[in-house]
């Protein structure tokens, strides 16, 4: 199956520092990914999609300058969480959506961030 | 608005089979779509059906939908230890393409 590479799998930070995260597809192109966040013992919620070539849509609620995402090239999309606080601890994960398809969506291993 | 409900545990003895229920409110739902989360880990895709499907097999995994009753089950036979985990329903409406709406997820727990 197509696998989808997310890195790091575990950060932590202190207070007030910045985080990338990277989620590659590895042997698919995806002009599409999402970002999604998951809570200890909950379902995950979207955050925003990410286009390639274009700017993410971000859902409501969610800080489009505090969760930076770029996503430079058919292959690689970057969250970037800014100025992080111990409320944005959270398992982020990233899929993606096989180019040329509608359904075939593709989640990473997920990161699990903790700022103190 | 767009929800999907799953039962939240399901304990089965090893070789039984196991089915995890789900349901969801959008009629325009495109695909459904099974996927399993092992503790710290990511989301492995499952199985997936389109919704004009009604059944889905594949190996050990049997996919019933009834769109009617907007009614989406996941039927595991010969259930091993293994297959403990965290098991999610979800949709995709039909106005975004890639776009999922999850379950709660249903913790599948498999007795020895």
């Amino acid at each position: 199956g197509a696998v989808v590479s997310q890195h790091p799998s575990r950060v932590i930070c202190k207070s007030g520092t910045s985080v990338k995260i990277e989620c590659r597809s590895l042997d698919f192109q995806a002009t599409t990914m999402f970002w999604y966040r998951q809570f200890p013992k909950q379902s995950l919620m979207l955050m925003a999609t990410s286009n390639e070539g274009s700017k993410a849509t971000y859902e409501q609620g969610v800080e489009k300058d505090k969760f930076l995402i770029n996503h430079a090239s058919l292959t690689l999309s970057t969250l970037t969480v800014t100025s992080a606080h111990p409320e944005d601890s959270s398992f982020y994960i990233c899929s993606a959506l096989a180019a040329g398809t509608n359904e075939k969506l593709f989640f990473g291993s997920g990161t699990q961030l903790s700022v103190l | 608005g767009e929800d999907v409900e799953q039962s939240l545990f399901l304990s089965v003895r090893e070789g039984d089979s196991s089915v995890i229920n789900c349901t969801y409110t959008d009629s325009s739902s495109t695909y459904l779509y099974w996927y399993k989360q092992e503790p710290g880990a990511g989301l492995q895709l499952l199985t997936y059906i389109f919704s004009n499907m009604d059944m889905k097999q594949d190996q050990r995994l049997t996919v019933l939908l009834n769109k009617k009753d907007k009614h989406l089950s996941l039927r595991i036979a010969d259930t091993q230890t293994g297959d403990s985990a965290i098991y999610f329903c979800a949709e995709m409406p039909g106005s975004n393409t890639g776009k999922l709406i999850f379950g709660q997820g249903t913790t599948l727990q498999v007795k020895p």
